[in-house]
């Protein structure tokens, strides 16, 4: 079956605009988390969607959002773009269940400049 | 936040066993290890799980200590390809996709 899918996978972007980023999780699956990685910070949770609500959410600030859609289907959005946001952006899915792996997508590579 | 110590890097021949410690003394009764690895730039790559019991898929072995405060993975026959990131993690059941990654183990495996 196919993996988590997540689109674009390269994205160049000014400083001060937006960004949304899609992720399609593995069909069933119904957990969907994001995460950034930076050479400096490494690999950090933004948030965690389940059944369309924000479940979990890390110590970003509020410019990271995100939402999950009926299909579980989720998107993350960062407004007001630094420097500093450039990162690869990770999603994760899961059904959900105890003890379950998750798997993630190849990410999105974002470069602001 | 990350909960495990692992050794920043280290080294493997091809074809001998690569064994990966972790240590994660406060780990709770109802947290899991788990193991990723990462190819440069890739998203990471599920290994294996486990609470209690050894664990053993078609990549790797898990081996846990019995007062489970430190596991190794245990990769049978070490190829190039098998060069990556390690991560150990711990992760409690109820929080079913949050995972604190730490700095995870550089493995190289040389020819």
């Amino acid at each position: 079956k196919a993996g988590v899918t997540q689109t674009p996978r390269y994205l160049i972007k000014t400083r001060g605009q937006q960004v949304t980023l899609s992720c399609s999780p593995i069909s069933g699956h119904r957990s969907v988390s994001w995460y950034q990685q930076t050479p400096g910070q490494g690999l950090q949770f933004l948030f965690e969607y389940f059944s369309e609500t924000q479940r979990n959410k890390g110590n970003f600030p509020g410019r990271f959002s995100g939402r999950q859609f009926s299909n579980s289907r989720s998107e993350m959005n960062v407004s007001t773009l630094e420097l500093g946001d450039s990162a690869l952006y990770l999603c994760a899915s899961s059904l959900d269940l105890d003890g379950t792996e998750a798997f993630f997508g190849q990410g999105t590579r974002l470069t602001v400049v | 936040d990350a909960k495990t110590t692992q050794p920043t890097s280290m080294d493997c021949a091809e074809g001998r066993a690569a064994n990966l410690p972790c240590n994660h003394s406060t780990i709770s009764g109802n947290e899991y290890v788990y193991w990723y690895r990462q190819i440069h730039s890739q998203g990471p790559q599920y290994i294996i799980h486990g609470l209690k019991n050894n664990e053993t898929n078609e990549m790797a072995s898990l081996i846990i200590t019995e007062d489970r405060k430190s596991s190794t993975l245990i990769l049978p026959h070490a190829t190039l390809r098998d060069t990556a990131v390690y991560y150990c993690i711990v992760r409690p059941s109820y929080n079913f996709n949050k995972f604190y990654f730490g700095s995870g183990t550089k493995l190289n495996v040389k020819p």
